[in-house]
């Protein structure tokens, strides 16, 4: 079974400055999906940013962008110029790649979670 | 604002009570899941509908009883809870199950079960 694994329950960031969230994951796969989530105070969980394995170019937002070593099954996540409204539980999350054959569906797989405090 | 929708958003009941949780999502959406945010934990996936079909109950006690009339409306039914049941429970939806689609995710409802 997949694991994803958020190693830091906390991060906190200085306005306008670079923060960098971290995600390891466990699997047998070779083809599957990296996803982090934003969840706000508000509650409303939101897609940030994903990335497809078979892809080597690291995934790029606006201001957000991973850091996907796949030999290390390592995600991380990098905010750039962080702003207050980046305050929020951020999620990584892992999903196989059904159409390779893999499980029925692809089972969204998510790690515990890293709280981001931005100080103005 | 996403397209999904949940209520009630706060929910307090007995474990002798029976409630149910209601999501909605206006994205034309084929598929809806069921997750459970306990604290400290991973969210937990519940249930998956795909065309009205429940393709996945993840281990899921009877308590809980899905329903999904249309491809639009998923409920929640509980009955007998117990108070490790209290956490914020959300729905989400995506076009399809293929492994690439987003998944689109509603406010949430917080249930206390005391």
């Amino acid at each position: 079974a997949q694991t994803v694994t958020q190693s830091q329950p906390e991060m906190s960031v200085q306005e306008a400055e670079t923060v960098t969230l971290s995600c390891t994951y466990d699997t047998s796969e070779s083809d599957y999906y990296l996803f982090w989530y934003k969840q706000p105070p508000s509650r409303q969980m939101i897609l940030v940013i994903r990335q497809e394995a078979y892809k080597q170019q690291n995934a790029t937002e606006n201001r957000f962008s991973v850091n996907f070593q796949k030999a290390a099954k390592s995600f991380s996540l990098k905010i750039s110029d962080s702003q207050l409204g980046d305050a929020a539980m951020y999620f990584c999350a892992y999903r196989s790649d059904n159409n390779a054959g893999g499980t029925s569906y692809g089972k969204l797989t998510f790690g515990q979670g890293t709280i981001l405090t931005v100080h103005p | 604002e996403t397209g999904v929708t949940q209520t009630p958003r706060h929910l307090v009941m007995g474990m002798t009570n029976k409630k149910s949780l209601k999501c909605e999502q206006h994205l034309g959406h084929n598929a809806m899941y069921w997750y459970k945010q306990s604290a400290k934990k991973p969210l937990e996936l519940m249930f998956v509908y795909s065309l009205e079909e429940r393709v996945e109950n993840n281990s899921v006690p009877s308590r809980f009883s899905p329903e999904c009339p249309n491809s639009s409306h998923l409920f929640l039914h509980l009955h007998t809870l117990q108070p490790e049941d209290s956490a914020l429970y959300l729905c989400a939806s995506s076009q399809g199950l293929h492994s690439q689609e987003t998944q689109y995710f509603g406010p949430g409802t917080r249930l206390l079960v005391l």
